[in-house]
């Protein structure tokens, strides 16, 4: 049984530029959550995709935007990248249950901008 | 702002000795997790605890929840040198928001 799945596992952009980070939920699961991680910080909220839809979205600008596809699989894209978007970047995936249900990590994207 | 913060930030202690970790947290709760994170990966589930529980235990790991002091402790008992990690408490913000505090990045000598 295949966990959650991240690709690429590191990527170099720079300022300006636009990426794509992709994610596969760990079968059985229909809800993806995004989070950013700084170096020495906690991960942090982006958001949540359900049913192909945003359900809640944390404190990040509209450059941070996704999509959830039919197979349950998300994307998470950032536009005009900046310096400080360097960080790793974390899929997580659970079941509809809600805020209760534990969420199972990928091993994250580690993004640079140069 | 961060719901969660943990405390202390680091901790070196000596393998079969116990550690614990404290999360304090601002607003009502449902839930508060424990996750570990080993050298900037993902993360790892390791305990859920609800709000009307006050202790739980899994393996050598017990978890306490004080809803009244906003408070939560995770302790490892007879500590490996694999529990080496970082370990975060998490919890619900309302609607599907999980919060997690800045972390305790534990580390135990063999």
């Amino acid at each position: 049984d295949a966990g959650v799945t991240q690709s690429p596992t590191h990527l170099i952009k720079t300022r300006g530029q636009q990426v794509t980070l992709r994610c596969s939920p760990k079968s059985g699961h229909d809800t993806v959550s995004w989070y950013q991680q700084a170096l020495g910080q906690g991960p942090q909220f982006i958001f949540q995709y359900y049913e192909e839809e945003e359900r809640q979205r944390g404190n990040f600008p509209d450059r941070f935007s996704g999509h959830q596809f039919p197979n349950y699989s998300s994307e998470l894209n950032v536009n005009a990248l900046l310096l400080g978007d360097s960080a790793l970047y974390l899929c997580a995936s659970s079941g509809a249950g809600g805020p209760a249900d534990t969420q199972y990590f990928g091993p994250g994207t580690r993004l640079t901008v140069l | 702002s961060q719901q969660g913060e943990e405390d202390p930030q680091a901790l070196s202690i000596q393998e079969g000795e116990n550690a614990t970790m404290n999360c304090s947290y601002k607003t009502s709760i449902n839930n508060l997790q424990w996750y570990r994170q080993n050298s900037g990966r993902g993360l790892v589930h390791l305990i859920l605890i609800r709000s009307n529980e006050r202790e739980k235990h899994s393996g050598r790991l017990r978890v306490t929840l004080d809803t009244s002091k906003k408070s939560s402790s995770l302790l490892i008992t007879a500590s490996r040198a694999a529990d080496t990690a970082s370990y975060f408490c998490a919890t619900d913000a309302g609607g599907f928001k999980t919060i997690f505090g800045a972390g305790t990045r534990l580390f135990v000598k063999a």
